[in-house]
């Protein structure tokens, strides 16, 4: 199975800044088969991005997707308070859908 | 837009089985695959099978086929998993969600419920 690897671990940022996060895969996700999510706590994870970089439907534009191959990214630009939270990858091109350990955006 | 009802929380003893419900609301589960997901702090986000309710037909990830039935009431809009020979870490919060798949590849997940907790302990 594809094995997904997120980092950093945690991203300590202030409102305002923007975030990068890596999504690195063990061998190539074909298609770009990428999805990200983000999961606020206590709450079950939202789809952000589906296809590496197509927006879900209501996912403002600040949320962009990325990447292919081995290498993805999710860069949110200007985050808002509500954008603290844990952000998880997940591939779907090979059986089985896999998801990365997550980033933790936190408040600075 | 479809919404995801779940059952509430559940406390089993080890080797025990949990049904776990997940009701659609403000659509048909006809449309709509549904997935489900179990979050632990070990093991983080897995997902576990998921079925294409209009026809019943089920599919498992490998490591939980001997152990996951998930099943389908389309007179209902209601989707079931049991899970069998519960072991503590089986201790997670369980998701359903729909799903989306693209003509080849497998499926992400779009609308998710809120989760069942389902704690495993003697």
């Amino acid at each position: 199975e594809i094995v997904l690897t997120q980092s950093p671990g945690t991203l300590s940022l202030s409102p305002g800044q923007s975030a990068t996060l890596s999504c690195r895969a063990s061998q190539s996700v074909s298609s770009s088969y990428l999805a990200w999510y983000q999961q606020v706590p206590g709450q079950a994870p939202r789809l952000l991005i589906y296809g590496a970089f197509s927006r879900a439907t209501g996912i403002p534009d600040r949320f962009r997707g990325s990447g292919s191959g081995t290498g993805f990214t999710l860069t949110i630009t200007s985050l808002e308070p509500e954008d603290f939270a844990v952000y998880y990858c997940q591939q779907y091109a090979s059986s089985p859908p896999t998801f990365g350990g997550g980033t933790k955006v936190e408040i600075k | 837009q479809v919404q995801l009802v779940q059952s509430g929380t559940e406390v089993k003893k080890p080797g025990s089985s949990v049904k776990i419900s997940c009701k659609a609301s403000g659509g048909t589960l006809r449309s709509y695959p549904i997935g489900w997901v179990r979050q632990t702090p070990g093991q983080g986000l897995e997902w576990m099978g998921r079925i294409v309710p209009i026809v019943g037909l089920a599919t498992y990830a490998q490591r939980f086929q001997d152990r996951v039935t998930i099943t389908a009431d389309t007179s209902t809009n209601t989707v079931y998993m049991e899970v069998n020979s519960l072991r503590p870490e089986d201790t997670a919060v369980y998701y359903c969600a729909t799903i989306r798949a693209p003509p080849q590849g497998y499926w992400y997940f779009d609308i998710w419920g809120r989760g069942t907790l389902v704690t495993v302990s003697s």
